[in-house]
């Protein structure tokens, strides 16, 4: 159980163009989704905490019209980089959580902005 | 401000060699403490919770123990498979979110 999926792996695209990432609890119901960001060999850094159907809220520095942010169900939450830049390559892994449980990860998006 | 602090950054052992991690925090309530694997590459893979000092748990070759400060990850016998970065996290009471440490880049040798 407790199974968490993102999609795409991995996706490379031009400066200037949007990209979204999604992450769906499989097997359960998550009340709470979390985004972070790992540079290589630091540790995550979290951007936002999302809760389904409400705004997501965002950690000081993370800039939200920047990384829109949707939380339409409790299966699925969705980031959005928009206007990417090189700065924003990173590998971008969210997690989820029932209530204040335990969170469990996704398998990370790993994004190259040319 | 919640802190997480792990120690050593990275360790090198050799297969069979016993070992410990340390996690020290500071919490302003501590409502969990939390031990994920890292492999390159991937997310974090959920180990361990624990939530008050005493706890102990166990999971195959690994130990996660827990005392007001800090809290160890005790690995035996390791093989290299065990090979992987060592995450810790804690989690406030009244907090959803968690804050990690910087983790332990753990390399197991044949």
């Amino acid at each position: 159980g407790a199974v968490v999926s993102q999609h795409p792996s991995w996706v490379i695209c031009k400066s200037g163009t949007s990209v979204k990432i999604e992450c769906r609890s499989l097997d359960f119901q998550a009340t709470t989704m979390f985004w972070y960001r790992q540079f290589p060999k630091q540790s995550l850094m979290l951007m936002a905490t999302s809760n389904e159907g409400s705004k997501a809220t965002y950690e000081q520095g993370v800039e939200k019209d920047k990384f829109l942010i949707n939380h339409a169900s409790l299966t699925l939450s969705t980031l959005t980089v928009t206007s990417a830049h090189p700065e924003d390559s990173s590998f971008y892994i969210c997690s989820a959580a029932l209530a204040a449980e335990t969170q469990y990860f996704g398998p990370g998006t790993r994004l190259l902005v040319l | 401000e919640d802190q997480v602090t792990q120690s050593p950054e990275a360790l090198r052992l050799q297969e069979g060699e016993s070992s410990s991690l340390n996690c020290s925090y500071t919490v302003s309530g501590l409502r969990g403490l939390f031990w994920y694997r890292q492999d390159p590459g991937k997310g974090p893979e959920f180990l361990f919770t624990l939530y008050s000092a005493g706890e102990e748990k166990e999971k195959e070759r690994l130990k996660a123990t827990l005392t007001k400060k800090e809290s160890f990850l005790h690995i035996t016998a390791p093989k290299p498979e065990d090979s992987a970065t060592y995450l810790c996290a804690v989690q406030a009471i009244g907090n959803n979110d968690m804050r990690f440490g910087a983790g332990t880049r753990l390399t197991v040798k044949p």
